[in-house]
């Protein structure tokens, strides 16, 4: 148990619409992140939150991407008008602030016909 | 950015060999850590390692941060050892807020 959980673990959807992603901490982290993994890939770095201040956004995150951290606790990660190409693993990842290791959820594995 | 490299892609093992599995990286670091991704898709954390030397049961790792490169050792492999590991990095240059760049995985297969 690695403290993360997702919803949902799979998802499938139609090109152009709309999906949401949640990620839930059970403990208090202060940092908190998203990967995307596309198939035989690493993880790819998304963006960051501190407490609710998101402070880095990759260039991979378009503006179809958006993602919130409202209370400081769990974040979700909304992308519009879906595309083939988002089809991946998205991942989430914590930590706490003295601590450097991360911790991943089990992901949420989306796929756009 | 920082660059990661895992060898080897592929490697394929009998139950009960021994293996190391090497991370090269391109600038210094502040965070390495490796994975082991099972086939469901979870990432397990198996070292937190920027230097030293660690060692947890079978498997035990190894970070020379001054020549940038940090090695796996899995020991009397076992069936459930198979999957990708990977190696991921945080720079130590810039702010980088502890985002982790991932090498490209090694792709672990024991047989019994």
């Amino acid at each position: 148990d690695t403290g993360v959980s997702q919803d949902p673990r799979h998802k499938i959807t139609k090109r152009g619409q709309n999906v949401t992603f949640r990620c839930d901490p059970i403990s208090e982290h202060n940092r908190l992140y998203w990967y995307r993994q596309t198939l035989g890939q690493g993880p790819e770095f998304l963006t960051y939150f501190q407490n609710e201040a998101q402070l880095e956004k990759s260039r991979l995150l378009s503006d179809r991407f958006s993602a919130e951290r409202p209370k400081g606790s769990f974040s979700t990660l909304e992308i519009q008008r879906t595309e083939q190409g988002d089809s991946a693993m998205y991942l989430c990842a914590v930590t706490e602030l003295s601590q450097e290791t991360q911790y991943f959820g089990p992901g949420t594995r989306l796929l756009v016909l | 950015g920082i660059q990661v490299e895992q060898s080897p892609p592929d490697l394929i093992l009998q139950e009960g060999a021994n293996s190391t599995l090497r991370c090269n990286f391109s600038d210094s670091v502040n965070n390495l850590q490796w994975f082991h991704q099972n086939p469901w898709g979870q990432l397990i954390n198996l070292f937190y390692i920027p230097s030293g030397t660690k060692q947890n049961g079978r498997l035990s790792a190894t970070t020379v941060a001054t020549e940038r490169y940090s090695l796996l050792y899995i020991s009397s492999s076992q069936t459930t050892d198979s999957g990708v590991y990977f190696c991921a990095v945080v720079g130590a240059g810039g702010t980088s807020y502890g985002k982790l760049t991932f090498g490209q995985g090694t792709i672990l297969t024991v047989h019994p």
